[in-house]
């Protein structure tokens, strides 16, 4: 399984766009890359998945470069609810158990 | 609401007592999953199934926790002669065999605190 590396913590402002970078350096060639998010006392939301290059939906973009070591979850103009922790995954879709690692917990100020 | 559910969401028990926790995939979903999260720490995969089959089982899931999912549809996540161990959130999640991703959609999950 590939390891993810990701940082603990990050702190942003309501407004900003802030991003997430994760490393995993032993991807598969079969691996996609997943990211959650989630809140405290809540189970973990979908938020995006990617194999390469550029991924885009209505909450995040995911930025995967051509040697795909690395992503990078954006989140644009963040709010105060965006105060989470966010988990990137890597993984065969095939594979039936997630391995979460301990996530970046990112907190917005006002 | 068409998301996954548990019941119930929390969940006090003393030491050496049994519980079980249901949880309701979403209805087209034919894969379920169950995983166990401790404070500060990502979700640990538990077991899954396809349909009414228990495909997988990590090494977590020792010989008190036994799960079911007997018509295909709901789950059932028993643990016998809870330890103090045993306090975590207990999470469920499913997934359509062959949707686009295959992504896993989670419930809100069932604290359990083994006093």
């Amino acid at each position: 399984l590939a390891k993810t590396t990701q940082p603990i913590s990050m702190d942003s402002y309501e407004g900003q766009e802030v991003n997430i970078t994760c490393s995993h350096n032993n991807i598969a060639t079969n691996d996609y890359i997943t990211w959650y998010q989630q809140f405290p006392s809540q189970g973990p939301r979908f938020i995006i998945q990617g194999y390469k290059t550029k991924v885009t939906n209505e909450v995040a973009s995911l930025f995967i470069p051509a040697d795909r070591k690395s992503s990078t979850l954006s989140l644009p103009r963040v709010s105060l609810s965006d105060t989470a922790v966010y988990y990137c995954l890597v993984g065969d879709t095939g594979r039936r158990a997630l391995t979460f690692g301990s996530g970046t917990r990112l907190q917005v100020q006002p | 609401d068409t998301g996954v559910s548990q019941d119930p969401r929390h969940k006090i028990t003393k030491r050496g007592q049994n519980v079980t926790f249901r949880c309701d995939p979403i209805s087209e979903h034919n894969r379920l999953y169950w995983y166990r999260q401790t404070l500060g720490q990502g979700p640990e995969f538990l077991t899954y199934f396809q349909n009414e089959a228990q495909l997988e089982k990590s090494r977590l899931l020792s010989d008190r926790f036994s799960a079911e999912r007997p018509k295909g549809s709901f789950s059932t996540l028993e643990i016998q002669r809870t330890e103090q161990g045993d306090s975590a959130m207990y999470l469920c999640a499913s997934s359509l065999r062959g949707g686009i991703e295959e992504t896993q959609y989670f419930g809100p999950g069932t604290r359990l605190l083994v006093l």
